[in-house]
């Protein structure tokens, strides 16, 4: 059985840094892309990063560009998102989820983190 | 960035009857990089459809997606008790890979 388990999540003052961890698991980890993706409360769905199997393609959107990276550990069958200089606009619930496909769609997701920015 | 829009914003519909949710790209998009996705309250998304018309697996008959270039449907053929829920429409033909606002199917 596939599964995906976020953790790190909390609360974090504006201009402070959090990371993000999937393990992952029920599958064979390195053979597939990984993306984040967040909701904001009441909002829908935004698109945050995405990674391929051997990290050689790495894609931010670019309200994250320049202060989250994301990265994996195949050996680990883990995803992280380091979130830096965070805002009071990237709080949020934080999904991991599993690309397939060369079309990239996502098949699996993780229940989700909750990432608080407050003073 | 294409755009996603979805419309109606909310269907009140009853039990058994058809619901129909457009998705529409402010460009064309390939129906291969086309998905849907049903989300309920305080639970993660679900793939229901990719490639625009291709169930996910265990996905009920009930639901149907077609649709191509820029206009794209999610058709529940007779609403279940359980399809009451937020879909999302998303594109990943190109990045950023983004996801409709979502059309709420409410019980009327």
């Amino acid at each position: 059985e596939v599964q995906l388990v976020e953790s790190g999540g909390g609360l974090v003052k504006p201009g402070g840094s959090l990371r993000l961890s999937c393990a992952a698991s029920g599958f064979t980890f390195s053979s597939y892309s990984m993306n984040w993706v967040r909701q904001a409360p009441g909002k829908g769905l935004e698109w945050v990063s995405s990674i391929s199997s051997s990290s050689s393609y790495i894609y931010y959107a670019d309200s994250v560009k320049g202060r989250f990276t994301i990265s994996r550990d195949n050996a680990k069958n883990s995803l992280y998102l380091q979130m830096n200089s965070l805002r009071a606009e990237d709080t949020a619930v934080y999904y991991c989820a599993r690309g397939s496909g060369s079309e990239g769609f996502l098949d699996y997701w993780g229940q989700g983190t909750l990432v608080t920015v407050s003073s | 960035e294409i755009v996603m829009t979805q419309s109606p914003a909310t269907l009140s519909l009853s039990p058994g009857e058809r619901a129909t949710l457009s998705c529409r790209a402010s460009q064309s998009v390939s129906s291969s990089y086309l998905s849907w996705y049903q989300q309920k309250p305080g639970q993660a998304p679900r793939l229901l459809i990719y490639g625009a018309s291709t169930r996910a697996t265990g996905i009920p008959a009930r639901f149907s997606g077609s649709g191509s270039g820029t206009d794209f449907t999610l058709t529940i053929s007779s609403l279940q008790p359980e399809d009451f829920a937020v879909y999302y429409c998303q594109q990943d033909y190109n990045l950023p890979g983004t996801f409709g606002q979502g059309t709420k199917v409410e019980i009327k």
